[in-house]
């Protein structure tokens, strides 16, 4: 079964940089593409941008653009989530997901568990 | 961006209650909208993608409808199961954007 699993929390100071993993099995990890998704503390969802397992493509979303890189590790079927400068309102709960391109666009038929990072001095 | 304005944000309602929840997108994307259903410290799950197409495993009590710019999530006969948030997502263009999210309540 398709499974998607995340690393644990971290905590992180203002300024610094946050590097979340997802570590995916159950199908061919290099054929769907892979997104982040972030919610803040009671609040809605936030698409951070997309990477193509296979070839390492990434497209971000503007407002993280500079800031956040997404990397893959094909030998571990793993995708990684690097967030730099890191401010207050980045505390948030991190999730991949796996949404490939379908004639209708991109939807995430499965999740990460979550990582909630929080920036705090 | 595609800017998704979800109506109302919250609603309270009882066990069978027929419930609908709308989307509007801030232009067109034809059909590439799709439902999501969360629950408290939970991933949200997939609903509804393409509009309207039930994801599978999904009951068959959850449908979605519309076209263009104006889309409803409706739930036929609510369950105690289903008290959750439910957000709209379009993927018409990047930056993929949600709607604000949907509380469905206990009355």
């Amino acid at each position: 079964q398709v499974q998607l699993v995340q690393s644990g929390a971290e905590v992180r100071n203002p300024g610094a940089s946050v590097k979340v993993s997802c570590k995916a099995s159950g199908y061919t990890f290099t054929s769907i593409y892979m997104h982040w998704v972030r919610q803040a503390p009671g609040q809605g969802l936030e698409w951070m941008g997309i990477i193509n397992p296979n070839n390492g493509g990434t497209n971000y979303a503007q407002k993280f653009q500079g800031r956040v890189t997404m990397t893959r590790d094909t030998s571990t079927s793993t995708v990684y989530m690097e967030l730099s400068s890191l401010r207050s309102d980045d505390t948030a709960i991190y999730y991949c997901a796996r949404g490939d391109l379908m004639s209708t666009g991109y939807y995430f038929d499965y999740w990460g568990q979550g990582t909630l990072v929080t920036v705090s001095s | 961006d595609v800017r998704m304005t979800q109506s109302p944000s919250s609603l309270s309602a009882s066990v069978g209650d027929r419930v609908t929840i709308t989307c509007r997108a801030s232009q067109n994307i034809d059909n590439y909208l799709t439902w999501y259903q969360q629950k408290p410290g939970r991933a949200p799950k997939l609903l509804i993608y393409a509009a309207s197409s039930l994801q599978s495993g999904v009951p068959p009590r959850f449908s979605g409808s519309g076209s263009r710019t104006d889309f409803t999530l409706t739930i036929s006969s609510l369950q105690p199961e289903d008290f959750a948030i439910y957000y709209c997502q379009q993927s018409f263009s990047t930056p993929l954007t949600f709607g604000g999210g949907t509380k469905v309540e206990v009355k």
